[in-house]
């Protein structure tokens, strides 16, 4: 089975523009999570994802959002990018069977100019 | 507080040595994983608790859920165990249901 993938790996905007990240889970996983990891504040939860339905939200302000796709594919979205906004982005996807056990993507690194 | 704390926050071992690193908890859970990242790598999973201990290979995770303590030991490091450990719990209730906090993590270093 392929990983969980992430597209792009690499990204650069300027602030104030916005962004579009994406996961693509692993096959028959319906769960994806997104996180945010900074050398300040480390891993920080930002949403989960099961069939369409954001099931969990953490503390972060309404520029982060995201969907989830009938075929579970995931794309988290950065509105009026800040300089604290540069980070590593993690996705992870888990199945109904085993939710607890995330995988985890290589991650698309965001720098904002 | 943070919910989840880990320690030490930076570990330097010989190449050899018995590591364990530490990581307490304040909170209900239904899980607490155990997550290695290398440098500019992504992270992997390396356990999933919610009872006892487990093992793969060199590695062995314990937790105690009376007292929200868990243990990384390395036997036998490498230096390519050097890594960044990072602990994970996953909430058992309230509004944070399901939510993943993570510790500050612990950065091992191994040297020949």
């Amino acid at each position: 089975k392929a990983g969980v993938t992430q597209t792009p790996r690499y990204l650069i905007k300027t602030r104030g523009q916005q962004v579009t990240l994406s996961c693509s889970p692993i096959s028959g996983h319906r769960s994806v999570s997104w996180y945010q990891q900074t050398p300040g504040q480390g891993l920080q939860f930002l949403f989960e994802y099961f069939s369409e339905t954001q099931r969990n939200k953490g503390n972060f302000p309404g520029r982060f959002s995201g969907r989830q796709f009938s075929n579970s594919r995931s794309e988290m979205n950065v509105s009026t990018l800040e300089l604290g906004d540069s980070a590593l982005y993690l996705c992870a996807s888990s199945s109904i069977s085993s939710y607890n056990e995330q995988f985890f993507g290589p991650g698309t690194r965001l720098t904002v100019l | 507080k943070n919910e989840v704390e880990q320690s030490p926050q930076n570990l330097t071992a010989q190449e050899g040595e018995f590591i364990t690193i530490n990581c307490s908890y304040s909170v209900g859970i239904s899980a607490l994983h155990w997550l290695q990242q290398h440098p500019g790598g992504g992270i992997v999973s390396l356990f999933m608790l919610s009872s006892g201990k487990k093992k793969h290979g060199r590695l062995i995770a314990t937790i105690n859920i009376q007292e929200k303590h868990s243990s990384l030991h390395i036997t036998a490091s490498h230096p390519r165990d050097s890594a960044v450990y990072i602990c994970a719990v996953r909430h058992a209730g309230g509004t944070s249901y399901g939510k993943l906090t993570f510790g500050q993590g612990t950065i091992l270093t191994v040297h020949p």
